[in-house]
């Protein structure tokens, strides 16, 4: 069973980078599956940020691809995300995920971010 | 990029009532479309992939069915613990883009 927790700070100020982290049990992330980010802005909808395959491939939602960056580490079984350049619309719950193919199966409860001076 | 549309937004449902939630892509996406529960306070929960596979766990009275552009979600007979907010989301294999529908709330009559 694969489990993940998102981590990293609750609140970040308009024009830094919010950095989280995702870390996985269960399984390891060098065996497989892809990992991604979604996010939901408080009373909203679902939004993709992006996908890091464990080839390293990374797919970013094209209206957040200039601010985006995911990595992976597999030593400590965990991948990142870094967004740069906030504001208060990106205020969200941060959620990390997995899933084998075209879905995901797998989420973390969810991390709120609020940007705010 | 493909825009993901459902309706209806909500719909108000009393328990034992059929609900069927549509999700229209804006260009054909075969099967590569997934269905969501969400609850408050909660991440979303897989109930059906590729459209009409039931995922493991997923009691039997969710069903999914669609291809190309048009989707519905079905709850044959809805259940007190049904009432929540359910999201379509496609997988484009080229660009690899993956977009939610703007959601569906279910709620009691």
């Amino acid at each position: 069973q694969v489990q993940l927790q998102e981590s990293g700070p609750g609140l970040v100020k308009p024009s830094e980078t919010l950095s989280l982290t995702c870390a996985v049990s269960g399984y390891s992330i060098s065996s497989g599956y892809y990992w991604g980010w979604i996010r939901q802005p408080p009373g909203k909808g679902l939004e993709w940020i992006g996908s890091i395959y464990h080839s390293g491939s990374t797919y970013y939602n094209p209206s957040l691809k200039s601010r985006v960056t995911i990595s992976v580490d597999t030593s400590k079984n965990q991948f990142s995300l870094k967004l740069s350049s906030v504001t208060a619309a990106d205020t969200a719950v941060y959620y990390c995920a997995s899933g084998g193919g075209e879905d995901f199966d797998y989420w973390g409860q969810g991390t709120l971010v609020t940007v705010s001076s | 990029d493909i825009q993901m549309t459902q309706s209806p937004s909500s719909v108000s449902a009393s328990v034992g009532d059929r609900v069927t939630i549509t999700c229209r892509a804006s260009q054909g996406i075969s099967s590569w479309l997934a269905w969501y529960q969400q609850k408050p306070g909660k991440a979303p929960k897989l109930l059906i992939y590729a459209a009409s596979s039931l995922q493991s766990g997923v009691p039997s009275r969710f069903s999914g069915s669609g291809s190309g552009t048009d989707f519905t979600l079905t709850i044959s007979s809805l259940q007190p613990e049904d009432f929540a907010t359910y999201y379509c989301q496609q997988a484009n294999s080229f660009p690899r883009v993956f977009t939610f529908g703007p959601g569906t709330k279910v709620d009691i009559k």
